[in-house]
């Protein structure tokens, strides 16, 4: 079973729409992220979220919205998609006895 | 703003050298390190980290850290072609558990 997995793993979509990408994790860790990939490979947070606490990277533009149903999903909705969004975007998780980051395999976001 | 630098490369190396990726970052309170390997069009994952200053040694992997400097590096002996990827510092930030990447630093390594 895949610890971290993310759909769809490529996506693309016209400038304006609104479409969501779902993750889902098996390890009981209680927190999640959302990373954002651009094209030199730069990782940077969005968001992280547990039971108790969303942060939100103050960069990301209101546009993106994480939605956390239960402790081991948490969905990314982005609004009114730019070219700018074009990215590969990754989810992570991590526990409290765990050592760094579980990633999933990447959501492949083309904006045209 | 926390960062951590790393030189983006690429970084050749013939088979079979020791292959050195350095890292520098800003937080001085940062309490935990980590090297991420990422082969292209995949995810990045864990191979080595590190929490008190001095060597780690894991296999053909040495991870150093030097608190003082603000420095951590990643050795990779008897470098081998599939050792080639880019390669991710990741320092903890102040906020729990959530991780500073640094830009990556590209490794190839000539057969």
């Amino acid at each position: 079973d895949t610890a971290v997995s993310q759909t769809p793993k490529y996506l693309v979509t016209q400038m304006g729409n609104d479409k969501s990408i779902k993750c889902e994790q098996n390890l009981g860790h209680d927190t999640m992220y959302w990373y954002k990939q651009d094209s030199k490979k730069f990782l940077k947070i969005m968001f992280s979220y547990n039971n108790k606490e969303l942060i939100i990277n103050e960069t990301v533009p209101n546009r993106f919205s994480p939605k956390s149903p239960d402790k081991a999903h948490l969905n990314l909705h982005i609004n009114s998609l730019e070219l700018g969004d074009s990215a590969v975007y990754f989810c992570a998780s991590t526990g409290r006895d765990t050592k760094g980051y579980t990633f999933g395999s990447g959501t492949r976001l083309t904006v045209v | 703003q926390k960062e951590v630098e790393q030189n983006s490369g690429p970084l050749s190396v013939p088979e079979g050298a020791i292959a050195s990726l350095n890292c520098t970052y800003s937080d001085r309170g940062s309490q935990s390190f980590f090297w991420y390997r990422q082969y292209s069009g995949k995810s990045p994952e864990l191979i080595m980290s590190i929490y008190s200053n001095g060597d780690k040694e894991d296999g053909r992997f040495t991870a150093q850290l030097n608190k003082a400097s603000q420095y951590v590096s990643l050795l990779i002996r008897d470098s081998q072609p599939s050792d080639s990827a880019t390669y991710l510092c990741a320092v903890n930030a102040d906020y729990g558990q959530n991780f500073v990447f640094g830009p990556g630093t590209r490794l190839s390594v000539l057969p």
